[in-house]
């Protein structure tokens, strides 16, 4: 199994581009969550998803947009890339909510200039 | 509102000592804690969890961490350190299906 993948591994934009990072799981995990990682303030979860067609927002969604029409694939749109979404973002998968550990895909490292 | 803090921004700890990571929490609710390890320029790696049952859960590579419900902690332990533990690390909880992660704790073995 190759887990959780993620691509790109790095990604350079300019203030009001718009990209998606794909995130993808081979575990049939229904459950799975997009991160960002900032210095000093550990994860903040962007959006998550309990399966296919059902999404949800976490702390900070804003400026973000997901979908999720397939259980494997769980793609992170920036709609208008802003200097404040420079970040590491983690996609995760698990078996379900609750009590059940995550896994995380090798990040991508989003520099907005 | 769920929260979860790690008070040190870093522990520096000699290969070989006792090593200790805190954790507090604020869930309402039975909590689920977990801990996780990063490296650099990698994703996070499960290292053990706390659902019910015994206070002292045991995860991989020798890690282990007792939660007090009375002092609402679940601190991160390794009896003897190795100099390959050096990494980050986080506490999370998950309350109602929300994950919230602590700030992290840089951890340094030295030899």
């Amino acid at each position: 199994n190759a887990g959780v993948t993620q691509t790109p591994k790095f990604q350079v934009l300019k203030t009001g581009q718009s990209m998606t990072l794909q995130c993808a799981q081979d575990m049939n995990h229904e459950y799975m969550s997009w991160y960002r990682q900032d210095p000093g303030m550990g994860l903040r979860l962007i959006h998550y998803s309990v399966g296919a067609g059902i999404t949800d927002q976490g702390e900070v969604p804003n400026g973000y947009n997901v979908s999720r029409s397939t259980t494997e694939d769980f793609p992170l749109r920036l709609l208008s890339a802003a200097p404040s979404q420079t970040s590491v973002y983690f996609c995760a998968s698990s078996s379900n909510r609750g009590r059940y550990e995550q896994y995380f895909g090798p990040g991508t490292r989003l520099t907005v200039t | 509102a769920q929260s979860v803090a790690q008070p040190e921004d870093q522990v520096n700890v000699a290969e070989g000592n006792p090593l200790t990571v805190k954790c507090t929490y604020s869930v309402s609710g039975n909590p689920y804690l977990f801990w996780y390890v990063q490296y650099p320029n990698r994703g996070l790696q499960f290292l053990l969890k706390y659902i019910t049952g015994d206070n002292l859960v045991k995860g991989s590579y020798g890690f282990e961490a007792e939660f007090n419900k009375s002092q609402t902690s679940f601190h991160l332990k390794k009896p003897s350190a190795l100099v390959s533990d050096s990494a980050l690390y986080f506490c999370a909880s998950d309350s109602w299906g929300k994950f919230q992660f602590g700030a992290g704790t840089q951890v340094v073995v030295t030899p």
